[in-house]
């Protein structure tokens, strides 16, 4: 059974740092692109990050460049999301998804980030 | 990286079909064939109904199915089922290793 365990979610202040975690079994980790998705209250989702397979390529939504970084530890079955210089609109549920075939196929039940100003 | 449009909301009764679209541009729906639709209930993560435009995923029922024309693409839903009340969102990629969520549509079951 495929299994995405997301982690690390709270409450921080304006301009904090939080570490996401998202702990994958089930499936061949070290295969997939995985992504961040986030989903703020009563909004729509939004793509925030991807990340290759070796972990040799990251990409990013404009909107948080420069603050946010993807990584991997396919050794580990995990991705993670550092997140940096957090600022009131990037309070969401975080998802982190496995892609396949350009599409999200495998989702973690998601972790709420709360950034308080 | 513009959203894609979806309608806000749709409907139909049990038993009818029913069609959501989401417009992009040429440099995302027109541009790829990677396509995907995702059903949200309340409270619950997306999953997964439809990839590059008209694929379904093992188990997601042939009642779903996905189209495009142009810029836009098209979500399907024939004989409607109460469980298919949910919130529904296209993505698409968009090049440059990026990709594009629609900004979803409440579909109700009458």
């Amino acid at each position: 059974e495929v299994q995405l365990v997301e982690s690390g979610g709270g409450l921080v202040q304006r301009e904090g740092s939080l570490r996401l975690s998202c702990a994958a079994s089930g499936f061949t980790f070290s295969s997939y692109w995985m992504t961040w998705v986030r989903q703020a209250p009563g909004k729509g989702l939004e793509w925030v990050a991807a990340i290759k397979p070796d972990g040799s390529e990251k990409y990013y939504v404009d909107s948080v460049k420069g603050r946010f970084t993807i990584s991997r530890d396919n050794a580990k079955n995990s991705l993670y999301l550092q997140m940096n210089s957090l600022r009131a609109e990037d309070t969401a549920v975080y998802y982190c998804a496995g892609m396949s075939y350009w599409a999200n196929e495998y989702w973690g039940q998601g972790t709420l980030v709360t950034v308080s100003s | 990286q513009s959203a894609l449009t979806q309608p806000p909301s749709a409907s139909g009764s049990p038993g009818q079909s029913v069609t959501i679209s989401c417009t992009g541009t040429s440099s995302d729906i027109g541009g790829y064939d990677h396509v995907s639709w995702y059903q949200q209930h309340p409270g619950k993560a997306p999953k997964l109904m439809i990839y590059e435009v008209t694929k379904r995923p093992s188990g997601v029922p042939d009642r779903f199915s996905g189209s495009k024309s142009g810029n836009t693409a098209s979500l399907t839903v024939s004989g409607l089922q109460a469980e298919d009340e949910a919130d529904y969102y296209c993505s698409s990629y968009a090049g440059s290793n990026t990709w594009v969520f629609g900004g979803g549509t409440k579909l109700t079951v009458l």
